[in-house]
């Protein structure tokens, strides 16, 4: 089955670490996007990718990183620059942007918990 | 800039009742407008998409929205509401030209539908 992974479903991260959320996609899309929800915020961009080897910086990108090394993989890591990191990360991915402009298609989503 | 405001953050119904979820953008110029749902701990799914054409979408589920230009609205319907249905529901821009295709989201409606 074409989709979206994200992985693991929960992740804890201690003060001062850095925690890596992966995400991959089988379905031969060019870009891919990391949101972060929060409860009553909706979700919020935090980098997007149009292409391998490229990403930019969405509206909240402070505190986090991507690599786009391949075409199906944009993982996102969460610094210890990070001051409040708990939340929910979705993934999402879409194919290149042009006339029709694609619709973007969600992962399932990975929990982070601070301890 | 763009922005999405749901007005209603929670809403009730019975359930063989219809369903009416608020949606108003304010862009620069017609936007593209998605509707998602969101089940608990789950990622997003797409309900219906507003790209060009017949101002009356139909999506799955038996959802339909409509696409109001003079009054910047997209608001989500269905005539008889499923105690399946029960989810939060997010109203979605993205622009038509460049942009990276990056969407921006309302903070969404959670949906409770009383058996």
């Amino acid at each position: 089955d074409g989709g979206i992974t994200q992985s693991p479903k929960y992740l804890f991260r201690k003060e001062g670490q850095n925690v890596t959320l992966s995400c991959e996609q089988n379905l031969n899309h060019d870009a891919m996007y990391w949101y972060r929800q929060d409860p009553g915020q909706g979700l919020r961009l935090i980098y997007y990718s149009q292409i391998v080897n490229d990403f930019q910086k969405g509206d909240i990108a402070e505190g986090y990183s991507v690599s786009r090394e391949k075409k199906e993989s944009f993982p996102l890591t969460v610094t210890s620059a990070q001051k409040n990191p708990t939340a929910f990360y979705l993934c999402a991915s879409s194919t290149k942007p042009g006339p029709t402009r694609e619709t973007q298609y969600f992962g399932p989503g990975t929990r982070l918990l601070v301890l | 800039a763009q922005s999405v405001t749901q007005p209603d953050i929670h809403i009730t119904v019975s359930e063989g009742a219809s369903l009416e979820l608020r949606c108003n953008y304010s862009y620069g110029a017609t936007p593209y407008l998605f509707w998602y749902v969101q089940s608990p701990g789950q990622g997003l799914q797409l309900l219906l998409k507003y790209f060009s054409g017949d101002t009356l979408v139909q999506g799955i589920k038996g959802f339909e929205a409509e696409f109001k230009r003079s009054q910047s609205t997209f608001n989500l319907r269905k005539p008889s509401v499923h105690w399946s249905d029960a989810a939060e529901y997010f109203c979605a821009v993205g622009p038509r030209s460049g942009g990276g295709n990056k969407l921006t989201f309302g903070t969404g409606t959670q949906l409770k539908v009383e058996l």
